[in-house]
């Protein structure tokens, strides 16, 4: 069964340390791992991807994600987090098969960022 | 700016009242899809349009419908809206042509059923 389990329902840390949001995904192929935010009643924004162009990939507002194969993870991370980056995070998954692509969405992880 | 426009971002409607959420996309994608999300959690796919083509979900509710009248307009109809139906609802689109087929969502329409 093709799956995304993020570990965390959620994270709080203080401003300036850094974050880690843990996703494992469980997929027969080749998957596309994309990783959105959402703030309040906003829409989700693209952080980043993963395009098998290279394992470490960077996205916006300084977030990295590591593509493992070996691990099946594709955890994100920031060096230093800032109060702006409390938010909901989706670790996403694109599955392209015989009958097309499905996405698959894993539950959220909430960061919450302390003064 | 190319952009996924929801409009309005707050509805409310009475309980059977049918309502209409309106998504627009200047982006040229050929695909676009309509999400349902509940308050924390993750969002569910509704359906997709893949061109002119409309995808169901299994699990999507014979209340809810969907029109594409073009490339650029996806309405989101719910005919008798119930308290369950009270929700955020996205919209996003993709390009098909695009190898890793990454989505844009719209800011989201948030539903009140009263």
């Amino acid at each position: 069964a093709q799956s995304v389990t993020q570990l965390d329902s959620h994270v709080s840390v203080s401003e300036g340390t850094p974050v880690l949001l843990r996703c494992n995904y469980s997929s027969s192929y080749s998957p596309s791992l994309f990783w959105y935010v959402q703030h309040p009643n906003k829409g989700l924004q693209l952080l980043l991807k993963y395009t098998s162009a290279a394992t470490l990939v960077k996205g916006i507002n300084g977030f990295e994600a590591e593509f493992k194969k070996s691990e099946t993870s594709f955890h994100l991370t920031k060096p230093s987090a800032h109060m702006s980056d409390a938010a909901e995070y989706f670790c996403v998954v694109l599955l392209r098969g015989t009958g097309g692509f499905k996405t698959i969405f894993g539950a959220g992880t909430r960061l919450f960022v302390k003064a | 700016d190319a952009m996924v426009i929801q409009n309005p971002r707050y509805q409310v409607t009475q309980f059977g009242k049918p309502v209409t959420l309106s998504c627009s996309q200047t982006l040229n994608h050929n695909v676009m899809y309509w999400y349902q999300q509940k308050s924390s959690q993750a969002p569910k796919l509704l359906f997709h349009y893949y061109d002119k083509d409309f995808n169901n979900e299994a699990d999507t509710p014979d209340n809810f419908q969907s029109r594409r009248p073009n490339t650029s307009f996806c309405f989101l109809d719910i005919r008798s809206p119930g308290l369950g139906d009270a929700a955020m609802y996205l919209c996003a689109t993709s390009s098909s042509s695009s190898p890793y087929n990454e989505q844009f969502f719209g800011p989201g329409t948030r539903l009140t059923v009263l």
